[in-house]
């Protein structure tokens, strides 16, 4: 049974240009959360997906961020016009049961976006 | 609101050591708390986790941790520290929708 798979492991994009970070969720799960880490901190949530639904974005940035979870494929984590402090690693994490507090998420191996 | 402090952003001990990671959490009601580790640009890896029940929970490789309630904590123990344990360690607790990170604990393991 396949984890949480993440790609590209490694994204290196210039100011301005666009960012696509893909996840597919473990096999079963149909909740898909993303968090973003930066250098030396912890990470911090940024938006809850469930299958074409966005249930939760108050971590997302209000500019140049969107996520969609669709119906067939990898939910997509866009970033555009980047700019260097969006370098960080972003992570996905997918979970069997969404919301309420039983909340069991299991993360993948994040992309790490260098911004130059 | 939730949210979690580790007081120690950095610990150092002697491989064979025993290890104590600080965690205090702040929560409405009863929580749901992980360890959660990360090895060097690595992914992260669940230790153990807590909902209910028995208040010392056992985890992988070793470790366990202690819910109390009269303290807001969650501390992580070992008692005998690996070279292999040298990691970020992070403890969560879960919101309604997402998880709430504490900034980490860096871990060093000296031979």
């Amino acid at each position: 049974n396949a984890g949480v798979m993440q790609n590209p492991r490694h994204l290196v994009r210039r100011r301005g240009q666009e960012a696509r970070l893909r996840c597919s969720p473990m096999k079963g799960h149909s909740h898909v959360y993303w968090y973003r880490q930066l250098p030396e901190e912890g990470l911090k949530f940024m938006v809850y997906l469930q299958k074409e639904n966005i249930i939760d974005e108050s971590g997302m940035p209000k500019e140049r961020f969107s996520a969609e979870f669709p119906k067939e494929g990898p939910s997509i984590l866009r970033i555009q016009q980047v700019v260097r402090g969006d370098s960080a690693a972003y992570f996905c994490a997918s979970s069997r049961i969404g919301g309420g507090d039983y909340n069991e998420q299991f993360f993948g191996p994040g992309t790490r976006l260098t911004v130059l | 609101a939730q949210s979690v402090t580790q007081p120690d952003i950095h610990i150092t001990v002697s491989e064979g050591a025993s290890l104590e990671l600080r965690c205090n959490y702040s929560y409405g009601a009863t929580p749901y708390l992980f360890w959660y580790v990360q090895s060097p640009g690595q992914g992260l890896q669940l230790l153990l986790k807590y909902f209910s029940g028995d208040t010392l929970v056992q985890g992988i490789k070793g470790f366990e941790a202690e819910f109390k309630r009269s303290q807001s904590s969650f501390n992580l123990r070992k008692p005998s520290v690996h070279w292999s344990d040298a990691a970020e360690y992070f403890c969560v607790v879960t919101g309604a929708n997402n998880l709430f990170f504490g900034t980490g604990t860096r871990l060093t393991v000296i031979p």
